[in-house]
């Protein structure tokens, strides 16, 4: 099983559509989550932080489900400029573990 | 805002050849990271460095390849014989401290592009 699991997509959606990404994680001693995003050939940047409360960051919402190992995050009024890869990653002691990444393209 | 800067932004090199990558971290950050990409693929973790020495590497990092803090300021990473499969982006990475501080956000550098050819 990977260890970080994505829906590769593509995500094909409308400005101002409402997306939801998930992502699985195998191992349940991870600390940290998070959603980074990836532009083509670029670095990853880091999108937010993931917390069991779950989190809010304008238009982008992130949740963490801990006894599922499951994280989500949903766009809403989704813009142009959202047109990224995004990357749900999990910290394993001082590590970062990536996911494949769920490419979205938002279209006029 | 600061940033992690790195050199080459791409190097192209034959095959057996040994190449150097350098990075610039953020000056007050103390843990340095090296991760790579293959085109197509996921970004997997290289080597972690603190205290002027290995924290952690993966299974990707062996012997042909070692870091190293030459000074204050540079982290480099050296691929001593390359092979075709060590083509990728490189990225080099910094944080300030360690969870649960704050300050604990991983920087990426731009990244290295390289082709062994």
């Amino acid at each position: 099983r990977k260890e970080v699991e994505q829906d590769p997509g593509p995500f094909n959606v409308p400005e101002g559509a409402t997306v939801a990404f998930n992502c699985t994680y195998s191992n349940s001693a991870s600390q940290s989550f998070f959603w980074y995003r990836q532009d083509c050939r670029k670095e990853p940047k880091l999108l937010m932080s993931v917390y069991s409360s779950g989190n809010e960051d304008g238009r982008f919402t992130a949740q963490l489900n801990r006894a599922s190992q499951y994280i989500s995050l949903l766009i809403r009024d989704s813009k142009l400029s959202d047109s990224a890869t995004y990357l749900c990653v999990v910290r394993n002691t001082d590590k970062l573990i990536f996911g494949t990444g769920t490419r979205l393209q938002v279209f006029p | 805002e600061p940033e992690v800067t790195q050199t080459p932004s791409h190097q192209v090199t034959q095959m057996g050849q040994e190449v150097i990558l350098r990075c610039v971290p953020i000056s007050n950050h103390l843990y340095f990271y090296w991760y790579r990409q293959i085109l197509g693929q996921k970004v997997e973790f290289l080597v972690s460095f603190y205290n002027n020495e290995i924290s952690e590497k993966s299974e990707i990092f062996d012997d042909q390849f070692s870091v190293e803090r030459p000074d204050g300021s540079n982290f480099t990473l050296k691929i001593r014989s390359t092979k075709l499969e060590d083509s990728a982006m490189y990225f080099c990475a910094s944080k300030k401290r360690d969870p649960p501080l704050s300050g604990n956000t991983i920087y990426f550098g731009e990244g290295s592009w390289l082709t062994v050819v």
